[in-house]
């Protein structure tokens, strides 16, 4: 089974400051989700990604797929306190799953 | 347009009951799928549905049991409950009906978070 593996587990950073979160999958990745989930509740959808080199940007977000590597990263430019949560990635389980496979997860503080 | 709303938000169990949660998907979806969420396994996939069928299950015992009635709602059941049932059941919809290569974006509830004692 396909196991996802996100690092760091946890980060704190100062308001300003730029991130990175990585996703590195243990299978090949046939599509690669990024949500955000406010504790407790709901997943947010950010992004998408499908073909290696891929690279989307929504606001201060920007998510790229490393296909060979089997990894994505989420970079956060000049955080905002609006951008504390829990970062998930999914992995998309191919044709006819119809179900994605989530790392743990990263907790993300961010400092006034 | 409205979200994907579950219902209830709360509720508390104790072992060897039942429960049952509800979901309401967007408008014109006809894909559902539930998560299990906790603190030690994470997100783990339930089962999905499209039309009334069953397309995915997950590794969960056959206690967990869903159904989509017509009307593309849904509602998974948990039996005999344990105190390892406890967790936030994230209900998620979706428009893609197709067999293609990906399952396509998810649309979550805010989830039921069940308690068991």
């Amino acid at each position: 089974s396909q196991e996802l593996e996100q690092s760091p587990q946890s980060l704190i950073v100062q308001e300003g400051k730029n991130l990175t979160i990585n996703c590195t999958s243990s299978k090949t990745l046939y599509g690669l989700y990024w949500y955000k989930q406010k504790y407790g509740e709901g997943l947010i959808f950010l992004m998408m990604l499908q073909k290696g080199g891929e690279e989307k940007s929504h606001e201060k977000i920007t998510a790229k797929l490393d296909e060979k590597k089997q990894q994505s990263s989420l970079h956060i430019t000049a955080s905002q306190p609006s951008h504390a949560g829990i970062y998930l990635c999914g992995a998309d389980g191919g044709a006819g799953s119809y179900q994605l496979t989530f790392g743990k997860g990263t907790k993300l503080s961010v400092i006034p | 347009k409205a979200g994907v709303t579950q219902t209830p938000r709360y509720l508390i169990k104790t072992r060897g009951q039942q429960v049952t949660l509800s979901c309401s998907p967007i408008s014109g979806h006809r894909s559902v799928s539930w998560y299990q969420q906790t603190p030690g396994q994470g997100l783990q996939f339930l089962f999905e549905y499209f039309s009334e069928t069953q397309r995915n299950k997950g590794n969960f015992p056959g206690r967990f049991s869903g159904r989509q009635f017509s009307n593309s709602r849904s509602e998974m059941n948990v039996s005999t409950l344990e105190l390892g049932d406890s967790a936030l059941y994230l209900c998620a919809s979706s428009s893609i009906i197709g067999s293609g290569t990906n399952t396509g974006e998810l649309f979550f509830g805010e989830g039921s978070r069940l308690t068991v004692l």
